[in-house]
């Protein structure tokens, strides 16, 4: 089965630091890989989506960059961190075939911008 | 991407019927509708997905008119670990790569 692993569950950070959320799929090639913001209570915005190595689009001009240097790992990066980033980050991934494919979550990582 | 509206919170009692309904007037000939559920500080679960009429599963129902401009997430006896946000989405089928777009969802809370 296919499984979706997300790293660290919690993150407090200052402003200004580096930052690095690693995401990494099983059980399945050559998916589609998303990662998600969501503020408290709100909800989830769209930050990038990859269909493949080294292919990443934005959806929102922001502070962060994403990269996916194998199949099946994708990972969220910023070079200074703002208070603004804080947030909760989800990683997603899809099937790539043809047809629906459902998205499934990682279980999340918190981050605290201080 | 098809805009979904839903109401912005529920309340319910334990034991009872819930039903959930999205807005999507402007939804494609290829688009599914896709509801997840998310509980505070985990990653959004899904539910049920379907294309029209009506498609069921362990945990819930969801009715599509046929015009398919809306839909209704059915919820059987809810009950307490049901308080959860749930998500309507509109997903394009046609190719391999879905871009959700996840609104505010609903609120649902259950009470004893």
């Amino acid at each position: 089965s296919q499984t979706i692993h997300q790293w660290p569950a919690t993150l407090v950070q200052p402003v200004g630091s580096p930052l690095s959320l690693e995401c990494t799929v099983e059980g399945t090639s050559n998916p589609n890989l998303y990662w998600y913001r969501q503020a408290a209570g709100r909800g989830l915005q769209l930050l990038f989506y990859s269909v493949g190595i080294g292919q990443i689009s934005s959806e929102v001009p922001q502070n962060l960059s994403a990269s996916r240097p194998q199949d099946r790992q994708f990972i969220l990066s910023s070079k200074k961190l703002l208070l603004s980033d804080s947030g909760f980050y989800l990683c997603a991934w899809s099937g790539s075939g043809q047809g629906i494919n459902t998205i499934y979550f990682g279980e999340g990582s918190w981050l605290t911008v201080v | 991407l098809a805009k979904t509206t839903q109401p912005i919170s529920m309340d319910s009692y334990e034991g009872q019927e819930v039903n959930i309904t999205c807005s999507h007037n402007n939804i494609a000939t290829n688009d599914y509708i896709t509801w997840y559920q998310q509980f505070p500080s985990q990653g959004p679960r899904f539910i049920i997905q379907g294309y029209k009429t009506k498609v069921t599963n362990e945990v819930a129902s969801l009715f599509i008119p046929a015009d398919r401009k809306s839909s209704t997430l059915s919820l059987p006896r809810v009950s307490l670990s049901d308080t959860a946000v749930y998500y309507c989405l509109v997903a394009y089928g046609d190719t391999g790569f879905q871009k959700l777009v996840f609104g505010t969802g609903t609120r649902l809370l259950v009470s004893p």
